[in-house]
């Protein structure tokens, strides 16, 4: 069946050093591809998006790049501080909504 | 404008028992999903609605069923509660299907005693 593969599990890194956490997908039929980060005890909220017609998208701190061919996207993060400490979950969605299982990101100070 | 209410916030129930949860999706929003995250698991899907069908459905027993109204509320149901059953059940909203994000609700626990 479909699946969307998730690495790493756990990332730790420097305060203002950068995280990059990738996703795999199978579906080719997936053409929405969300980020959630879901920080302890709360629920997970939409970060940065990417459509299939997009190759790269930037929101200030933040990037996600897309690879329509190898069927990967990437979440990227910069200058990292440690409130962005939090699981953080890809999504591939399409007729189905696929999440991966997560990555528990520690930024330490 | 409100974000997506789940009721109960909180549920503690007997091992056999039955429960119903609760979702209020955001106005305008006509797809609910629901999803079972367990301490240090990712988001298990159990069921998608939109228009009041069941669009997708995750691979759970039987024991879990839900439905949608009109007015895009959704209800859960799990019936011959087991202790495996205990997690955190959450709901979210989108405008349609399949390219729009999720808005989450903050989710109901429930724990089976």
């Amino acid at each position: 069946g479909e699946n969307v593969e998730q690495h790493p599990s756990t990332l730790s890194v420097q305060e203002g050093d950068s995280a990059v956490i990738k996703c795999t997908y199978s579906d080719s039929a997936s053409n929405y591809f969300p980020w959630y980060k879901q920080e302890l005890g709360k629920r997970p909220q939409l970060i940065i998006d990417i459509r299939s017609n997009v190759g790269e998208k930037k929101d200030q701190r933040i990037a996600v790049t897309l690879n329509k061919t190898a069927k990967h996207f990437s979440l990227h993060i910069t200058e990292t501080q440690p409130e962005d400490s939090a699981v953080y979950f890809c999504a591939a969605m399409g007729f189905k909504t696929i999440f991966g299982a997560g990555t528990r990101l520690f930024v330490k100070a | 404008k409100a974000g997506v209410t789940q009721t109960p916030r909180y549920l503690i129930k007997t091992r056999g028992q039955q429960v119903t949860l609760s979702c209020s999706p955001i106005s305008g929003h006509r797809s609910v999903s629901w999803y079972q995250q367990t301490p240090g698991q990712g988001l298990q899907f159990l069921f998608e609605y939109f228009s009041e069908t069941q669009r997708n459905k995750g691979n759970f027993p039987g024991r879990f069923s839900g439905r949608q109204f009109s007015n895009s509320r959704s209800e859960m149901n799990v019936s011959t509660l087991e202790l495996g059953d205990s997690a955190l059940y959450l709901c979210a909203s989108s405008q349609g299907q399949g390219t729009y994000g999720y808005t989450f609700g903050s989710g109901t626990r429930l724990t089976v005693v």
